[in-house]
């Protein structure tokens, strides 16, 4: 997807370990967002970004932190990953006055 | 993801053929609506969009149904291919751009 970079692409952890997934964009989209995609379940979103600095949480966040110190960067982090949180894991940014999403490539996360 | 398809409905059409996927949306103050597709492997890609004083879109052999009063949305696509092939979902937005809800999907199979 063009103007937005997942890695790593996949990644096994092992249990209790923190895991730190990044997005990167060239698109400079004031919004970006991390979602999980799970089956039997819409997108989900964990946190969003407003602008450098403000993140505010999603309907599933608890486990899961993010920062954005940059426009192009934002990082979700598994302070402890749980099995639980075995994913695929979308970012995606909006532009300001645009309703629709442009997503990443995901990153497949497996915690053993 | 490679696994988003696994438990969700599934359309085969074969090539050449019209297809209509459908998704029942839940809140009836949403003011917005995307379709998505989503190829094996990769993250979720804009197709089309309507707004809700709208009821019908069209796009390049796709349109967008919009029935407000059963809260229905429908993307028929035409003369499907093969690279049709896909999971496709809906989103609805609310409250403007502060709330989107990202349907299940529904796969769609193209018979060659």
């Amino acid at each position: 997807d063009a103007g937005i970079t997942q890695s790593p692409r996949h990644k096994v952890t092992e249990t209790g370990t923190p895991v730190t997934l990044r997005c990167h964009q060239t698109e400079n989209h004031r919004y970006m967002y991390w979602y999980r995609q799970d089956p039997g379940h819409g997108l989900r979103l964990i946190h969003y970004s407003y602008g450098v600095k403000d993140t505010d949480k999603g309907e599933v966040s608890d486990g899961y932190s993010v920062s954005r110190s940059k426009t192009e960067d934002f990082l979700l982090t598994l302070e402890s990953a749980t099995s639980s949180q075995t994913s695929v894991y979308f970012c995606a940014t909006r532009d300001r006055g645009i309703y629709g999403y442009t997503f990443g490539s995901g990153t497949r996360l497996t915690v053993v | 993801g490679e696994n988003v398809g696994l438990h969700l409905p599934t359309l085969s059409v074969q090539e050449g053929d019209n297809s209509i996927i459908n998704c029942a949306y839940s809140n009836s103050a949403s003011d917005y609506f995307i379709w998505y597709k989503q190829e094996s492997g990769k993250g979720p890609q804009f197709i089309i969009d309507i707004r809700s004083n709208m009821d019908k879109r069209q796009g390049q052999r796709v349109t967008v149904l919009l029935n407000k009063t059963v809260k229905h949305l429908s993307l028929q696509i035409a003369a499907t291919q093969p690279g049709d092939s896909a999971v496709y979902f809906c989103a609805e937005n609310s409250r403007g751009y502060q709330k989107v809800t990202f349907g299940t999907g529904t796969k769609l199979q193209v018979i060659p």
